[in-house]
């Protein structure tokens, strides 16, 4: 699976949006993007992912650029509960037996 | 929905023994689950693919005669921790495929201390 590269660690304020960037530049054409994350002492939780178009659920949006390169996950109205690592992370889509590979993923730290 | 539990969520046991923990889709069917182990500060490591009715596929570095993985049905996958020491003593997590979305479902962790 192609790398990904995230920044170690992000701040936002209450209330406002968080923006959280992934760069995935050698990622192929049938990959899709998934982002995950894990709040403290607990299994990773499903957020989003996509493939070329831009999505958008309850939780989030995922807005991935055209050239497919990178990609941003948007939490529009970040909460205190939204304190966690985030992973961004690429996998070849419809193979049943191909596990998610974690990196080091993003601490985002939400304050009051 | 998508909902994957395991048990137990804490376990603490004396070196040597084996320990058991489960891990079941609740509200799916699932052929495909995965096990994973993090230490403290660490990112998830992939242990090994589970499937459903076959051996299961390990990752290197992993021993597979000391991570026992079982994966009768489509709902429970099993992994047994057998003659486990200090060292063994992690955060074990599990995920389950959900086939018609692609998507894996993660369990809320087990946490094993090894005295």
């Amino acid at each position: 699976d192609a790398k990904t590269t995230q920044p170690p660690s992000m701040d936002c304020a209450e209330g406002r949006a968080a923006n959280l960037p992934c760069n995935h530049s050698t990622i192929s054409g049938n990959e899709y993007v998934y982002w995950y994350r894990q709040i403290h002492s607990q299994g990773p939780q499903y957020i989003i992912h996509g493939l070329k178009n831009n999505e958008t659920n309850e939780m989030a949006s995922l807005i991935i650029t055209e050239d497919r390169k990178s990609s941003t996950l948007i939490l529009p109205h970040a909460t205190l509960r939204d304190t966690a690592v985030y992973y961004c992370i690429v996998r070849v889509g419809g193979q049943a037996g191909t596990a998610l590979i974690f990196g080091k993923g993003t601490t985002l730290s939400v304050s009051s | 929905g998508a909902v994957v539990s395991q048990h137990p969520s804490r376990v603490i046991c004396k070196s040597g023994t084996s320990v058991k923990i489960e891990c079941r889709s609740l509200d799916f069917q699932a052929t495909t689950m995965f096990w994973y182990r993090q230490f403290p500060k660490q990112s998830l490591m992939l242990m090994a693919t589970s499937n459903e009715g076959s051996k299961a596929t390990y990752e290197q570095g992993v021993e597979k005669d000391k991570f026992l993985i079982n994966h009768a049905s489509l709902t429970l996958s099993t992994l047994t921790v057998t003659s486990a020491h200090p060292e063994d003593s992690s955060f074990y997590i599990c995920s389950a495929r959900l086939d018609s979305t692609d998507t894996q479902y993660f369990g809320p962790g087990t946490r094993l201390t090894v005295l």
